[in-house]
């Protein structure tokens, strides 16, 4: 079964950190750009970052620019969101996606396949 | 960025309805244009991808149309199972921008 698990959110202070993870099973993690994606609370869907099959292209929302971090290893089948100078606006469900199109972060294909999200709560 | 229009922001249906919602890109994407469901306290389902592509094991009451800029999604004949939130995106450029959603409840 295609799955993605996140974990790793919790309740952080502003200005703290955060790491996420995200496990990958039953596809084959190489042949896939990912992708993360928030949802703040009773709000729509934010694309946040996305990293190409063999990590040569990243990107970032503006939001989240110079303090988010994406990463993949792909012996561990896994994809990384460190989250440094956490602001209470960064407080969501964050979801790990696979794109549909295989190796690279735009183009055809979506987000085929989703994560059940892991919450982070920035607050003092 | 490319701004994604989506409307209307909710309705309501009856069952058997035919529903549309429509999405306009701030400029053409190519027909990269993907549609998702999410249901209440579920992630999101992708339904659509490419503007007019039925993902695998969706139902085919569901389809998408359009080209360019402007860009429609069809529920044929709804179902009490497509009370949900529909969201257009489009992944043509970056940043990648999702549409503000349409929540669709039955009447």
């Amino acid at each position: 079964e295609v799955q993605l698990v996140e974990s790793g959110g919790g309740l952080e202070q502003p200005g703290r950190s955060l790491r996420l993870s995200c496990l990958a099973s039953g596809f084959t993690f190489d042949d896939y750009a990912m992708h993360w994606v928030r949802q703040g609370p009773g709000k729509g869907l934010e694309w946040v970052s996305g990293i190409s099959w063999n990590s040569g292209s990243i990107v970032y929302a503006d939001s989240v620019k110079g303090r988010f971090t994406i990463s993949r290893d792909s012996a561990k089948n896994s994809l990384y969101l460190q989250m440094n100078s956490l602001r209470a606006d960064d407080t969501a469900l964050y979801y790990c996606t696979r794109a549909g199109g295989g190796y690279e972060i735009t183009g055809t294909a979506g987000m085929d396949v989703w994560g059940q999200g892991t919450t982070v709560t920035v607050s003092s | 960025d490319i701004q994604m229009t989506q409307s209307p922001s909710s309705l309501s249906a009856s069952v058997g309805d035919r529903v549309t919602i429509t999405c306009q890109a701030s400029q053409d994407i190519n027909n990269y244009l993907n549609w998702y469901q999410q249901k209440p306290g579920k992630a999101p389902k992708l339904l659509i991808y490419d503007a007019s592509k039925l993902d695998t094991g969706v139902p085919s009451r569901f389809s998408g149309s359009g080209s360019g800029t402007d860009f429609t999604f069809t529920i044929s004949s709804l179902q009490p199972e497509d009370t949900a939130t529909y969201y257009c995106q489009q992944c043509d450029n970056l940043p990648i921008t999702f549409g503000q959603g349409t929540r669709l409840d039955i009447k």
